[in-house]
């Protein structure tokens, strides 16, 4: 119940295309859901967050699609440019407890 | 936002001695420090949770005598790999939260190779 599945493992998008990464999760006590983003030998940065009293959320090109009724969340790369080019991790926490992240997806942007 | 510093960036060690890395916060108190655990193209797993001035809470299967956190102050919490092996090799993350996790920022990581 505390796992959160990320898909797809690994995406290639071409340079101005839509990258779209799927989460679920079971515990519908989880009430923050954040998206990090991680470069090769760095920590990851945080990206963008919902918390389940909204559908959706946007800043910039990053866009978090939430629906609470099929515990699932996506995060939407608009225009997706090569700089994107990374890891992402979608993550689930209760309040300030611990994060459960997902697995990752390794998103490659060609140009 | 809020910075994180974590020391050293990377670091190779023999077989047996011990490995002290740091996590600091550098413009804000963390009341919680995490560390993480992330083996290549893997999801970050969570190792303990510290709280400033009391002993850390370990994940199932890690074991704290080994790795051993100290939270000394709310801006300083370090990860000690102690008599360290090759299969501790891995890369280190430690992040640091206020009071909730939309606070919550992460450390640049230590690449520890066990020779």
């Amino acid at each position: 119940q505390q796992q959160v599945k990320q898909s797809p493992q690994s995406l290639i998008v071409q340079k101005g295309g839509i990258s779209i990464i799927n989460c679920a999760y079971e515990n519908t006590a989880f009430d923050y859901f954040p998206w990090y983003q991680q470069f090769p030998g760095k920590g990851p940065a945080l990206l963008i967050a919902i918390r389940p009293d909204v559908s959706e959320k946007k800043e910039g090109r990053f866009t978090i699609s939430f629906n609470k009724s099929a515990k699932q969340f996506s995060l939407h790369i608009m225009d997706s440019q090569p700089g994107d080019s990374a890891t992402y991790f979608c993550a689930a926490s209760i309040n300030t407890d611990k994060l459960i992240f997902g697995t990752g997806t390794r998103l490659q942007v060609f140009p | 936002g809020a910075v994180v510093s974590q020391h050293p960036s990377r670091v190779i060690c023999k077989s047996g001695t011990s490995v002290k890395i740091e996590c600091r916060s550098l413009d804000f108190q963390a009341t919680t420090m995490f560390w993480y655990r992330q083996f290549p193209k893997q999801s970050l797993m969570l190792m303990a949770t510290s709280n400033e001035g009391s002993k850390a809470t370990y994940e199932q299967g890690v074991e704290k005598d080994k790795f051993l956190i100290n939270h000394a102050s709310l801006t300083l919490s370090t990860l000690t790999v102690t008599s360290a092996h090759p299969e501790d090799s891995s890369f280190y993350i430690c992040s640091a939260g206020q009071a909730t996790n939309e606070k919550l920022f992460f450390g640049s990581g230590t690449q520890l190779s066990v020779l």
